[in-house]
């Protein structure tokens, strides 16, 4: 099945510094991909969508400026917490959408677990 | 806003069968119903998906109500392994449309 690899798993930064997220899809091209945001005990919430070869598309209230998304090619996209203050520590999840069959709904990587200190 | 309600949590004695509702009154014919779950810590992993007709896997039942306005997830026999948080999430089949996660429905399943 399709798979999604999520790197790193956990990150620890300095506030005022850069955390780069990657999201690479193993085995199929991934067209579409999302980047979630979930705080302890809440639910996944949506940040921007990612097109390969275009500009992503934030939800409201994101900062496209702080939360820097390039999805360059048909298997990564990268998300970049910019000058991360510890209110951005959080669980960060990408998920994907094949050019095709995708049936079975988009996968999900395992998260990235981001502590700002 | 999620187009989805589901009760907060529920428990589940190991080895019951759990039944975990969700509410999607506004779904459009188009939609489906996808079920998902999410164990700590993790990304949310696939478990079923349905337009109408109840449908069965290897992990769980989805039993669809005739005017689609709900839908029951059944794992016919819960593990401890089981406990985890579920989302009911509608979509439309075709094209790129945003999953919107609802506020889904911790399951904890009791030794």
């Amino acid at each position: 099945g399709a798979v999604v690899s999520q790197h790193p798993s956990r990150v620890i930064c300095k506030s005022g510094t850069s955390v780069k997220i990657e999201c690479r899809s193993l085995d199929f091209q991934a067209t579409t991909m999302f980047w979630y945001r979930q705080f302890p005990k809440q639910s996944l919430m949506l940040m921007a969508t990612s097109n390969e070869g275009s500009k992503a598309t934030y939800e409201q209230g994101v900062e496209k400026d702080k939360f820097l998304i390039n999805h360059a090619s048909l298997t990564l996209s990268t998300l970049t917490v910019t000058s991360a203050h510890p209110e951005d520590s959080s669980f960060y999840i990408c998920s994907a959408r094949g050019s095709t069959g995708d049936r079975y709904g988009y996968t999900f990587g395992s998260g990235t677990r981001l502590t700002v200190v | 806003d999620a187009k989805t309600t589901q009760p907060p949590s529920m428990d589940c004695a190991e080895g019951r069968a759990a039944n975990l509702p969700c509410n999607h009154s506004t779904i459009s014919g188009n939609e489906y119903v996808y079920w998902y779950r999410q164990i700590h810590s993790q990304g949310p992993q696939y478990i079923i998906h349905g337009l109408k007709n109840n449908e069965t896997n290897e992990m769980a039942s989805l039993i669809i109500t005739e005017d689609r306005k709900s839908s029951t997830l059944i794992l016919p026999h819960a593990t401890l392994r089981d406990t985890a948080v579920y989302y009911c999430i509608v979509r439309v089949i075709q094209g790129t449309y945003k999953y919107i996660f609802g506020t889904g429905t911790r399951l904890k399943v009791l030794a």
